[in-house]
């Protein structure tokens, strides 16, 4: 299993323009997060999402969309760039099984908007 | 919304030390999950404790639950240098969790 997978691994923008951030999983995972992890801020929750179809905001959701159409691609949109977007962006799958949840995050997607 | 405050931000340990690193929230945890990122890398999974007073090992690693489920701890005996990076809890479920600022440890050899 390649487990979960991020495109691009670098990124550089302009303000204002748009990007599509990829992530995928062969785990058969049903639930899928974004985050974005700023120096001294840990990493804080854009979107995520319990099943194919099925999105919800997290802590910082202003300036992104997601969708889930298959259970294995959570793709992240940027609609118009800012500097303020400059961050690590991580994707998360999970799974649960009894009480446990244990997520696996992907390797990163660092982007720089000027 | 729930917050997770974890302290402290940064570590200096020489090798052979121990270390720790707390996590603390006002509201009630329904679980608690601890992390560890290595520099420049991506955080990978280390533990969960759902249980009040619950306390797991792994090797020269305990977490602990706190009996009032509002806190808990990583506690790290005679560091290595391969313990280097930054500890996160969480909190959480079913894809949403919140993070702590984490805590970064630097290991002198």
């Amino acid at each position: 299993n390649a487990g979960v997978t991020q495109t691009p691994k670098f990124q550089v923008l302009k303000t204002g323009q748009s990007m599509t951030l990829q992530c995928a999983q062969d785990m058969n995972h049903e639930y899928m997060s974004w985050y974005r992890q700023d120096p001294g801020m840990g990493l804080r929750l854009i979107h995520y999402s319990v099943g194919a179809g099925i999105t919800d905001q997290g802590e910082v959701p202003n300036g992104y969309n997601v969708s889930r159409s298959t259970t294995e691609d959570f793709p992240l949109r940027l609609l118009s760039a800012a500097p303020s977007q400059t961050s690590v962006y991580f994707c998360a799958s999970s799974y649960r099984t009894g009480r446990t949840d244990t997520q696996y995050f992907g390797p990163g997607t660092r982007l720089t908007v000027l | 919304g729930q917050q997770v405050m974890q302290i402290p931000q940064y570590q200096h340990v020489q090798e052979g030390e121990d270390f720790t690193t707390y996590c603390n929230s006002s509201t009630t945890l329904s679980n608690i999950q601890w992390y560890k990122q290595r520099p420049g890398g991506h955080p990978v999974f280390l533990i969960q404790l759902v249980k009040s007073g619950e306390v797991k090992k792994q090797k020269r690693l305990t977490f602990q639950f706190g009996e009032a489920k509002k806190n808990s701890s990583l506690h790290i005996t005679a560091t290595q240098t391969t313990d280097v990076g930054t500890y996160f809890c969480s909190e959480g479920n079913t894809g949403k969790l919140i993070f702590g600022q984490g805590t970064t440890l630097q290991v002198k050899p």
